[in-house]
């Protein structure tokens, strides 16, 4: 069965520093896709970043990039140059193809302070 | 504009109530999703669907039911045989399929509180 884990309930970073968040999966699936995701207070749920199994490379989308170590199950989120306003819940999410499940992990609280 | 719009953004049920969450997409996906979050807690999946007339059961859905007669429509009915509902619902849909390539879009989400 899918499962996600993040390990870190919260973070704290400076702000302009660059913080990891970590994530891990476990699936018997060779095709997957994993998500990043961020949730301000407001609620709302916000895409960040998407990585497929079969990609080779890692992903990046402007700050935010994610260390893909398949062999290990992980797929950590880096973000880079950290702003007051990355201060959120983040999760990170795994899709099956087969059903189209759509799994989260319990999310790690970043607060970046100045 | 393309989105996924749920109804009410508060709800407020009396004990022993069924009350229906409504959750409206016009972004053509064939696959959606229904989560419950408690306050600083993850998302667990209660239904999903990957296409018109079937769904499936997720990790939680003791409780709940869902129908999906049209593509653009996932309803959700809390019953009252879900002992805690107050929670933090939120409704999410996906291109199907290849979904595993795609990132699903949310709703803004429904504040439901049993009173």
């Amino acid at each position: 069965a899918q499962k996600i884990t993040q390990t870190q309930p919260g973070m704290f970073v400076q702000e302009k520093e660059a913080v990891t968040l970590d994530c891990t999966y476990d699936t018997s699936d060779q095709s997957y896709g994993l998500f990043w995701y961020k949730q301000p207070s407001s609620g709302e749920m916000i895409f960040l970043i998407y990585q497929g199994s079969y990609d080779e490379q890692n992903a990046t989308e402007g700050r935010y990039s994610l260390n893909f170590q398949k062999a290990r199950k992980s797929a950590n989120l880096v973000i880079s140059a950290s702003q007051l306003g990355d201060s959120a819940m983040y999760f990170c999410a795994m899709k099956e193809p087969r059903t189209d499940k759509l799994i989260f992990g319990t999310g790690t609280r970043l607060q970046v302070f100045p | 504009d393309g989105g996924i719009t749920q109804s009410p953004k508060y709800l407020f049920r009396k004990e022993g109530q069924n009350v229906t969450l409504s959750c409206e997409q016009n972004l053509n996906h064939d696959a959606m999703y229904w989560y419950r979050q408690d306050p600083g807690q993850g998302l667990r999946l209660i239904y999903y669907s990957q296409i018109v007339n079937d769904f499936q059961k997720g990790d939680i859905a003791e409780g709940y039911s869902v129908s999906r007669e049209k593509k653009e429509s996932f309803p959700l009915t809390v019953t009252s045989a879900q002992k805690n509902p107050t929670a933090f619902y939120l409704c999410a849909s996906s291109i199907a399929g290849q979904a595993y390539l795609f990132e699903a879009f949310f709703g803004q989400g429904t504040r439901l509180t049993v009173v």
